[in-house]
């Protein structure tokens, strides 16, 4: 079936260190790629996009790669802050606009 | 411009009764999208809209929901009766263009049935 994976479980990451984030995806061939953050109570925000003949993208402490062999994302924040903390969405477009999500990871980065 | 504007914010109802969820999109905006998200499902995208036309409904989970948008600033789902299976945060996004477009979120409708 086809589906999005992100891990399910929170992951705690002490402050100052880099953060990764996995989104992996099976049986689709998306064209691009999104990441959002989602604090809770609030909708999700848009961080990044990244289109599929790109293999990274940067803004500011924040780094995407789309590997579309191994059907996989990659979500690095860098020097982490207690402020990073917050559940992450990938996002794919899979067809004729239409796009899914994820379920999320939270993230926790302890100070 | 404001964002997305949903309402209302939180919806208590019970049982059997009609509910309707309303969005604004940010104006401009072609395409506008409609999730549900719950812990166990995380966020399901119910409908889709490019200029006010229905592009794929699929995702509606019965004929109790029914979604509308009879102009460009304006947008309904409906559920009709509601079960408790239905309590949710419910979404409105909207974007300029498809997948090459970030969405925007309002923030959301928390429903709950009893």
């Amino acid at each position: 079936s086809q589906k999005i994976e992100q891990n399910s479980e929170a992951l705690n990451i002490q402050e100052g260190k880099t953060a990764t984030l996995t989104c992996n995806y099976t049986n689709y061939s998306p064209a691009y790629l999104q990441w959002y953050r989602q604090d809770p109570g609030r909708g999700p925000v848009f961080l990044l996009l990244i289109r599929e003949n790109e293999k990274e993208k940067r803004k500011e402490r924040l780094k995407v790669t789309f590997d579309t062999t191994l059907k996989q994302s990659l979500f690095h924040i860098t020097a982490s802050q207690p402020a990073d903390s917050a559940t992450y969405l990938c996002a794919l477009e899979v067809r004729d606009d239409k796009i899914i999500f994820g379920k999320g990871t939270r993230l926790h980065i302890l100070p | 411009d404001a964002g997305v504007i949903q309402s209302p914010r939180h919806e208590v109802t019970e049982m059997g009764q009609e509910v309707t969820l309303r969005c604004k999109p940010i104006s401009g905006h072609d395409y506008l999208f409609w999730y549900r998200q719950t812990m166990m499902r995380g966020l399901e995208l119910l409908i889709y809209f490019n200029n006010n036309v229905p592009i794929d409904d699929s995702g509606m989970p019965e004929d109790r929901f029914s979604a509308k948008m009879p102009n460009a600033s304006f947008s309904t789902l409906k559920i009709q009766p509601s079960e408790p299976r239905d309590s949710a945060v419910y979404f409105c996004a909207s974007s300029l263009g498809g997948g090459a477009e970030k969405l925007f979120f309002g923030s959301g409708t928390q429903l709950s049935v009893l």
